[in-house]
């Protein structure tokens, strides 16, 4: 079964980086385009990044353009999210997420906090 | 920027019918999706593409459209289904980005 499983979250000072990442089984990774999906305590779901099967393409939500960036290992089943100049908005729960060709969110690990 | 606006909340008790809304303006050019949190667990699907419902979602859970309104049903609510749903949509028309409604908490 598809199992992805973040690491990386903790606790860092404003102004610091951090690096998250997703380890990645039970499909054919390097087919799958994935997302990073964040939720901020008691707070709904936010989009965060999305990049694609092969790595090509990635797009970053506006509020985190310029800080985070999304990448891939296909070799190594990983995906990740380099965090840097981090705020107090961004603590949150990060979702590593797989993407299939009808579903944008079909299958979630179970997250790693971040608080800033 | 795009906005998905669902209801805080709904209530209703068990074995009667649950409504929750959605609206956006890009709906009836995209498709929808409705999600599925409980406390401390990851998001679950369950429904897709605006009315499909995935293997392993049980038959009381629907989806329909209406214009710029998508509707998820729970027909004979169960105290299990109480949780948080959020509907979800996209735009990739000028740009990629994908968005979620506020979420709407269901107490049974």
């Amino acid at each position: 079964q598809v199992v992805l499983v973040e690491s990386g979250g903790g606790v860092v000072q404003p102004g610091r980086s951090l690096r998250l990442s997703c380890a990645a089984s039970g499909f054919a990774f390097e087919t799958s385009a994935m997302h990073w999906v964040r939720q901020a305590p008691g707070k709904g779901l936010e989009w965060v990044a999305v990049t694609s099967f092969d790595g090509s393409k990635e797009f970053h939500a506006d509020s985190v353009k310029g800080r985070f960036t999304i990448s891939r290992d296909n070799s190594k089943n990983m995906v990740s999210l380099e965090m840097s100049d981090l705020r107090r908005e961004d603590t949150a729960v990060y979702f590593c997420v797989r993407a299939t060709t009808t579903v944008t969110f079909q299958d979630w690990g179970q997250g790693t906090l971040v608080t800033v | 920027s795009y906005e998905l606006t669902q209801p805080p909340s709904v209530s209703v008790a068990p074995g009667q019918t649950a409504r929750i809304t959605c609206s956006g303006d890009d709906l009836p050019n995209q498709y929808s999706y409705w999600f599925q949190q409980k406390p401390g667990q990851a998001p679950l699907l369950v429904i897709s593409r605006d009315t499909a419902r995935p293997s392993g979602i049980p038959e009381r859970f629907s989806g329909s459209t209406s214009g710029a309104t998508v509707t998820l049903t729970i027909s004979g609510v169960q105290a299990e289904d109480e949780a948080v749903y959020y509907c979800q949509s996209a735009d990739n028309t000028d740009s990629y980005f994908w968005v979620f409604g506020g979420g709407t908490k269901l107490t049974v």
